[in-house]
């Protein structure tokens, strides 16, 4: 497969254990937040997403926080597994016309 | 249900060329957006269309152009090609019940595994 990202910030965690990948975001304005997966040779895949009326949302595993105070986002994935590695983006955008990505973070999951 | 399919995978073109991608977007969906990604970034908006009309554009040079056919598939043109045009070129797919909506909940964006563009 192809890499997504040669440079990116990497977090690695053991299988099992529970995972935190933040985004500070640029735009006050932005109403609305979605976290995205990437793997290798793949585009990216919806998660979760989160609208600026709310600080907290939960999915299967997943839970995206966020702060308007100080425009940050985190996704938290509970019991990592290995099919979780991959590449995370957060976007944000207020036009829905358009996502704004971050510059993303590799996810590393050990055996 | 099909899910948004690109055409070529990967291509190789040389500086000064132009270059054509393809795009046909999940059934069901009116809405094609087209983003870039360079090697290690997060993927840039180029431009969106809504019903054949271009409908928001990023910031990018006229060179960079595009059409949606009445199926919902679309093309991105790219005249005048540079080296650092190289890059993943993406595709994603929404409906928009109305121009500019976008769309809510969870399959907001529907996005291909994109066309690898290298320019010598």
């Amino acid at each position: 497969g192809e890499s997504v990202g040669l440079h990116l910030p990497t977090l690695s965690v053991q299988e099992g254990d529970n995972s935190i990948i933040n985004c500070a975001y640029s735009n006050s304005a932005s109403d609305y937040f979605i976290w995205y997966k990437q793997e290798s040779g793949k585009g990216p895949q919806f998660i979760i997403d989160i609208r600026s009326n709310m600080d907290k949302r939960q999915g299967q595993r997943v839970t995206v926080l966020l702060n308007k105070t100080v425009k940050h986002l985190s996704l938290q994935i509970a019991a990592t597994q290995p099919g979780d590695s991959a590449v995370y983006f957060c976007a944000e955008t207020l036009s829905r016309r358009a996502l704004t990505f971050g510059s993303g973070t590799r996810l590393q999951v050990q055996p | 249900e099909t899910g948004v399919t690109q055409s070529p995978t990967h291509l190789i073109k040389t500086r000064g060329q132009q270059v054509t991608l393809r795009c046909s977007s999940q059934s069901g969906h009116n809405t094609v957006s087209w983003y870039q990604q360079a090697l290690g970034q997060g993927p840039q908006f180029i431009f969106q269309y809504y019903r054949e009309e271009e409908n928001g554009r990023g910031n990018f040079p006229p060179r960079f152009s595009g059409l949606q056919f009445p199926n919902y598939s679309s093309e991105l043109n790219v005249n005048a090609l540079e080296l650092d045009d190289s890059a993943l070129y993406l595709c994603a797919s929404s409906f928009d019940r109305v121009r500019g909506s976008g769309g809510a909940g969870a399959n907001v964006l529907t996005f291909g595994a994109g066309s690898r563009l290298t320019v010598l």
